[in-house]
């Protein structure tokens, strides 16, 4: 079966710092990766998504940005953190060359900046 | 572009009670359509979903219907649970925009003992 894991669970930054959030699937080939980020009592907003390794698309202007160095990893960054990058970030997989297909969610990361 | 549209909470609700969400959607293709549940502090879990008009998605007690003809896809439980608190979220997939899902702003739910 699949697994998606994320981690940390939940990070403590101050402002104007890095930052590395790491996502990895196991059970399936060519998963299509996502990043979402949820902002406290709001809805889900996607970040980035990725088709393959190397591939990347931004959803939106902003402050961070994603990498996926493995078939299987899917990276979100920053090299300075601002206040509004705060939220609970989720990593989602679905499986690659089908239509409609659901999206499956890790755990999700709790970002806090100070 | 496509949107979902569900009620706003919080839904407040005492044990046994039923439950709707209301969830409306427009879209360019002929998107298939979810529920996912959030658990306070966790991940979204995918609840049911539909692919084609006139489906009916279930699991844990949770029924919702795909309607064409209302854009609609309403989540209904006929007796709720403490554990059924959480926030619900309805979401589409589209073809037409890459297969990427669009979600609902979430409804909070609330069930007292």
């Amino acid at each position: 079966s699949q697994t998606i894991h994320q981690w940390p669970a939940t990070l403590v930054q101050p402002v104007g710092s890095p930052l590395s959030l790491e996502c990895t699937v196991e059970g399936t080939s060519n998963p299509n990766l996502y990043w979402y980020r949820q902002a406290a009592g709001r809805g889900l907003q996607l970040l980035f998504y990725s088709v393959g390794i190397g591939q990347i698309s931004s959803e939106v202007p902003q402050n961070l940005s994603a990498s996926r160095p493995q078939d299987r990893q899917f990276i979100l960054s920053s090299k300075k953190l601002l206040l509004s990058d705060s939220g609970f970030y989720l990593c989602a997989w679905s499986r690659p060359g089908l239509t409609n297909q659901p999206q499956h969610f890790g755990d999700g990361t709790r970002l806090s900046i100070l | 572009g496509n949107s979902v549209t569900q009620m706003e909470g919080p839904v407040t609700l005492s044990e046994e009670a039923f439950l709707t969400i209301n969830c409306t959607y427009t879209a360019t293709g002929y998107p298939s359509l979810f529920w996912y549940v959030q658990y306070p502090g966790e991940g979204l879990q995918l609840l049911l979903k539909a692919t084609k008009a006139d489906d009916k998605g279930s699991n844990k007690g949770f029924e919702a219907t795909y309607r064409k003809e209302t854009t609609s896809f309403h989540l209904e439980k006929g007796s709720v649970q403490v554990s059924d608190s959480a926030v619900y979220f309805c979401a589409l997939s589209d073809r037409a925009a890459g297969n990427k899902l669009t979600f609902g702003g979430g409804t909070r739910v609330l069930v007292k003992p």
